[in-house]
């Protein structure tokens, strides 16, 4: 079956710009997280998502929002992008997100703020 | 403050030495997860533990709830292997992950 698909792989944005994000979950996964990977900070959650409601946030700025379709996809939105925002955004799904059936983790996408 | 603890940060074995990395967390989970990302970024789920041992291949997973410690093995390690190691929990309180900083294993020939 499909993993979980990440849009773009690669993406360079100025400093300033707004950033989308796409994550599509495997087929049947409800639950699609979403985290922040960078050399100083390591990973970090930013949110997740469950039937179309965000369910937990992990601590970051409003600039970083999200929402999750009917179909599960989800996208991640960065306003008013800093070079600190580079990064590698990595997201997961799940069948529950309650932790009882594993996570499956696409392969993320890699922003560079310039 | 970090939830989750992993020992040592940065890891450099002989090829066929046996492999220990160790993760201590501090808060009640619902799960704890082994992840290994190789250079490139992809992160793959290796085991998923909520209580005793699990093996898959040359890798072993162990968790001690009432200790709040699981480690990771890997027996006869090989150049592959080499990868960061990351354990991350899921606590019971929410639906995200909790990380640690993880374990830069670098296996020699």
């Amino acid at each position: 079956k499909a993993g979980v698909t990440q849009t773009p792989r690669y993406l360079i944005k100025t400093r300033g710009q707004q950033v989308t994000l796409s994550c599509s979950p495997i087929s049947g996964h409800r639950s699609v997280s979403w985290y922040q990977q960078t050399p100083g900070q390591g990973l970090q959650f930013l949110f997740e998502y469950f039937s179309e409601t965000q369910r937990n946030k992990g601590n970051f700025p409003g600039r970083f929002s999200g929402r999750q379709f009917s179909n599960s996809r989800s996208e991640m939105n960065v306003s008013t992008l800093e070079l600190g925002d580079s990064a590698l955004y990595l997201c997961a799904s799940s069948p529950d997100g309650g932790g009882g059936y594993g996570y499956t983790f696409g392969s993320g996408t890699r922003l560079t703020v310039v | 403050k970090n939830e989750v603890e992993q020992s040592p940060q940065n890891l450099t074995a002989q090829e066929g030495e046996f492999i220990t990395i160790n993760c201590s967390y501090s808060v009640g989970i619902s799960a704890l997860h082994w992840l290994q990302q190789h250079p490139g970024g992809g992160i793959v789920s290796l085991f998923m533990l909520s209580s005793g041992k699990k093996k898959h291949g040359r890798l072993i997973a162990t968790i001690n709830i009432q200790e709040k410690h699981s480690s990771l093995h890997i027996t006869a390690s090989h150049p592959r292997d080499s990868a960061v190691y990351i354990c991350a929990v899921t606590p019971n309180t929410g639906n995200q992950f909790y990380f640690g900083t993880g374990t830069s294993l670098t296996v020699i020939p």
